[in-house]
């Protein structure tokens, strides 16, 4: 049981490039997320899949699009890197069994370090 | 949406004394309150998390309290280890909603 797996650790962009990043997870969870670090900024949700088939916008949505290819993946894309988008990226995923609170529990991947120049 | 607002940013303690950190929240509706720890260069993890119906939980070393009146809960860590040093998230969120609303976090330091 490997939880959540994200691909690549580390990641350096030129200023207009594109990449994405992976995420997985074994958890038979139903939601998923992304957000991105900053220092001093806390976590900032990007974009989230509360189920299979759905994704809405979090609090930093622009620049990013993201894929729910299916219950156990959700990929985040960036079209046109910026330096503005240097950071580092958690994937997470959560149970959110409806009316069970405690399911909200959420279970971080290891992180991508993402730099763009 | 839920404003979840956390102090201090940073918090320096002598090994074995307590620390506390406090957020307030903003919807009163929020019902789930959960705190994750995150180690320098790891992921965040949740050590504890309390629900609306209890007041008080504790776990060995590690205490969380909750207040609905005043819409805040606070972390207490008592007698404190070198390796309690981290940064804290608090977070909140309700029944149905689709995530966590997290706080900015709390960079504590622990002094041997």
């Amino acid at each position: 049981n490997a939880g959540v797996t994200q691909t690549p650790k580390f990641q350096v962009l030129k200023t207009g490039q594109s990449m994405t990043l992976q995420c997985a997870q074994d958890m038979n969870h139903n939601s998923m997320y992304w957000y991105r670090q900053d220092p001093g900024m806390g976590l900032r949700l990007i974009y989230y899949s509360a189920s299979e088939g759905t994704t809405d916008k979090g609090e930093v949505p622009n620049g990013y699009n993201v894929s729910r290819l299916n219950k156990r993946e959700f990929s985040l894309r960036l079209e046109s890197a910026a330096p503005s988008q240097t950071s580092v990226y958690f994937c997470a995923s959560s149970e959110r069994g409806w009316g069970t609170v405690s399911s909200y529990e959420q279970y971080f991947g290891p992180g991508t370090r993402l730099t763009v120049t | 949406g839920e404003n979840v607002e956390q102090h201090p940013s940073t918090l320096s303690v002598q090994e074995g004394d307590s620390a506390v950190i406090k957020c307030t929240y903003s919807d009163s509706a929020s019902n789930y309150f959960p705190w994750y720890k995150q180690e320098l260069g790891k992921r965040p993890q949740l050590i504890i998390d309390i629900r609306s119906n209890v007041g008080e939980k504790k776990d060995q070393r590690i205490a969380v309290t909750l207040n609905k009146t005043a819409k805040h809960f606070s972390l207490h860590i008592t007698e404190t280890q070198p390796e309690d040093s981290a940064v804290y998230f608090c977070a909140a969120t309700k029944t149905g909603a689709n995530n966590l609303f997290f706080g900015t976090g709390t960079r504590l330091t622990v002094i041997p």
